[in-house]
């Protein structure tokens, strides 16, 4: 099955300090990876779209100067958190959409980045 | 915008049978998935409904009712290591991005 993988697993960092976070995917091309926000006991929340090539897509209330997003390559997703806050903590996962059988597509989430900012 | 309704937390015990619910509220329904999602893990692929009925896969199946806005998730045989947490998520419309519920935890006991 699609593999995508994230970069690192986890991370504790001061507050002010900036933080990036890759996410590949290993035996497909995806020209569009999404990047989500898990805070505890709370849903998966989208915070962009990646294009490869192309501008992020940013959800609404989602700061795009503190959540940069470059999809340099067909393989390749990274988001960095500029000047991470303690409230910048969370469980940040990755995915890369793959067709299932049909014509609908589901999503391949990679493992998932733990933030920790203290 | 949508609005997707689970349990927040359910228990049950090994090799018995769960059902996990969840309802929606959405204007132009384009299908239903169900992932699993292992404390700290990524979440994982179950299911995907976009036609009214029941789809049968191993131990696990999902239902569908567009009518009614309902969809539950059925685990036979319960084991130990079913117990993650289960999300349900809607598409909608031509958008290939699917909307997350809050999940529901599954704790399966001896």
């Amino acid at each position: 099955g699609a593999v995508v993988s994230q970069h690192p697993s986890w991370v504790i960092c001061k507050s002010g300090t900036s933080v990036k976070i890759e996410c590949r995917s290993l035996d497909f091309q995806a020209t569009t990876m999404f990047w989500y926000r898990q805070f505890p006991k709370q849903s998966l929340m989208l915070m962009a779209t990646s294009n490869e090539g192309s501008k992020a897509t940013y959800e609404q209330g989602v700061e795009k100067d503190k959540f940069l997003i470059n999809h340099a390559s067909l393989t390749l997703s990274t988001l960095t958190v500029t000047s991470a806050h303690p409230e910048d903590s969370s469980f940040y996962i990755c995915s890369a959409p793959q067709r299932l059988a049909g014509s609908t597509d589901t999503q391949y989430f990679g493992p998932g980045t733990r933030l920790t900012v203290l | 915008g949508q609005n997707i309704d689970q349990p927040t937390e359910m228990t049950a015990t090994e090799g018995a049978i769960v059902q996990i619910n969840c309802t929606y509220q959405t204007s132009g329904f384009n299908g239903l998935f169900w992932y699993q999602q292992h404390a700290g893990e990524a979440p994982t692929f179950l299911s995907y409904n976009v036609l009214d009925g029941l789809e049968e896969k191993g131990r696990f199946s999902s239902f569908l009712s567009r009518s009614k806005g309902y969809s539950y998730l059925l685990l036979k045989e319960l084991q130990m290591k079913d117990s993650a947490s289960y999300l349900c998520a809607v598409k909608t419309g031509g958008s290939y991005i699917p909307t997350f519920g809050r999940g529901t935890s599954l704790i399966v006991h001896p």
